[in-house]
């Protein structure tokens, strides 16, 4: 399914660097959410957009900003990664007329070193 | 707040025994609960949700409202069943709260 698009896929980057994360999507869908996925805590919100012009933090948006440059792509920055966001971060859509359910991307698995 | 806890942080089962894979939710008002799952290699995908009622690949997932539960059920595990799980609950501004997830090994 390739309605949901992450890049990159994998990365790797030193402590201090600014990285993007980018997610573009194809269902026409209105909502957008980033998540991060560690081992024994499951996925976590960072930032959701529910349109272009309304963006919304999670759970743990610290230390990430994000940018919705159009519907169909959603942007997750860390302007100065720290070793503890080292994660597989997965980016989502939905549909906010028609119900929850929400479509994933392939992840980008981050490692910060 | 809304809150999801799945207890079981690994369930290990034989082929062919029955599954339960437990979630339990905190919300004050009307939720709606949700399955996913996530096979190896694999995008997490939606498995069922409860307002559709239905069976999906022999699973099965009641919402029981007066023990905020919402438990994953399959009457006889295969090994392609084996995958991580998440409950996740959609409640109030249209926000969704996943749970910590439960692994599933279905051991040959």
């Amino acid at each position: 399914d390739a309605d949901v698009t992450q890049t990159p896929r994998n990365r790797i980057t030193k402590t201090g660097k600014r990285i993007m994360l980018e997610c573009s999507q194809t269902k026409g869908h209105d909502r957008m959410y980033w998540y991060r996925q560690d081992p024994g805590l499951g996925l976590r919100l960072i930032y959701y957009s529910f349109d272009v012009k309304d963006i919304n933090k999670g759970e743990i948006s610290d230390g990430y900003s994000v940018s919705r440059q159009a519907q169909a792509k959603f942007s997750l920055s860390l302007e100065s990664a720290i070793p503890n966001q080292t994660a597989l971060y997965f980016c989502a859509t939905s549909d906010g007329t028609s119900g929850y359910e929400q479509y994933f991307g392939p992840g980008t698995r981050l490692t910060v070193t | 707040a809304q809150r999801v806890t799945q207890p079981e942080k690994l369930l290990s089962v034989f082929k062919g025994a029955p599954v339960e894979l437990k979630c339990n939710y905190s919300y004050s008002g009307s939720p709606e609960l949700f399955w996913y799952v996530q096979y190896s290699r694999q995008r997490l995908q939606l498995l069922l949700r409860h307002i559709s009622r239905e069976s999906i690949k022999g699973f099965t997932a009641d919402l029981n409202k007066g023990e905020t539960s919402f438990h994953l059920k399959k009457p006889f595990a295969q090994e392609e069943d084996s995958a991580m799980y998440y409950c996740a609950l959609a409640g109030g501004y249209q926000k969704v709260t996943f749970g910590t997830g439960t692994k599933l090994q279905v051991i040959p």
